[in-house]
């Protein structure tokens, strides 16, 4: 019952370095989503994708880039981190579209300095 | 634009009383969903009540209730019962309708229960 699990949990980061986080899935769902949560402003969707090789813009998704080369990853980059960019990441994912159940992992709390 | 508001920063409770967490939506999509999440201090998103908009009664799940006021564009949580564990951040959600994947999250009310 691993449901999404995302790596790393904790990350500090120097400005204009580099990192990948994952997103695993173990439930076959086709949609994958990254979410970052930041203090009062609730989750803001970055990117997501409607399955294995696809991926799309969200509200929020300047400074990241995303891949899906397999339907159970998602996989969220930062080329050249920014403090801005500090803020906790969530990974969800849901069978379909219609499908209520958005399951979240745990989330990374990533602080770049 | 879908637009998710949630005017309560804060609430505070007495254990075991009732309370009502607002949540108001714009959307100008007929067909789409709400939710409700809690989010406790260890941070982890748990999914707890969801409404379509073409349901006809107001969803419920244990002490969660949804008062679904379609007209009003209004869909609050109501806690019964209220338990310390229940201290925690709440966010409302909308999913828009076919086509569309975001979910759209209100800024979230921090719910204290006293004892």
């Amino acid at each position: 019952n691993a449901g999404v699990t995302q790596t790393p949990k904790f990350r500090v980061l120097k400005t204009g370095q580099s990192m990948t986080l994952l997103c695993a899935q173990d439930m076959n769902h086709e949609y994958m989503y990254w979410y970052r949560q930041d203090p009062g402003m609730g989750l803001r969707l970055i990117h997501y994708s409607v399955g294995e090789g696809t991926t799309a813009k969200g509200e929020v998704p300047d400074g990241y880039n995303v891949s899906r080369l397999k339907k159970q990853n998602f996989l969220l980059g930062l080329e050249s981190a920014a403090p801005s960019q500090t803020s906790v990441y969530f990974c969800a994912s849901t069978e379909n579209w219609a499908d209520y159940g958005y399951t979240f992992g745990s989330g990374t709390r990533l602080t770049v300095v | 634009a879908q637009k998710i508001t949630q005017t309560q920063p804060g609430m505070f409770v007495q254990e075991k009383e009732a309370v009502t967490l607002d949540c108001t939506y714009d959307t100008s999509d007929p067909s789409y969903g709400l939710f409700w999440y809690k989010q406790p201090s260890s941070g982890e998103m748990i999914f707890l009540i969801y409404q379509g908009s073409y349901d006809q009664q107001n969803a419920t799940e244990g002490r969660y209730s949804l008062n679904f006021q379609k007209a009003r564009k209004s869909a609050n949580l109501v806690i019964s019962a209220s338990q310390l564990g229940d201290s925690a951040m709440y966010f409302c959600a909308m999913r828009p309708g076919a086509g569309s994947y975001q979910l759209t999250f209100g800024k979230g009310t921090k719910l204290s229960v006293i004892p």
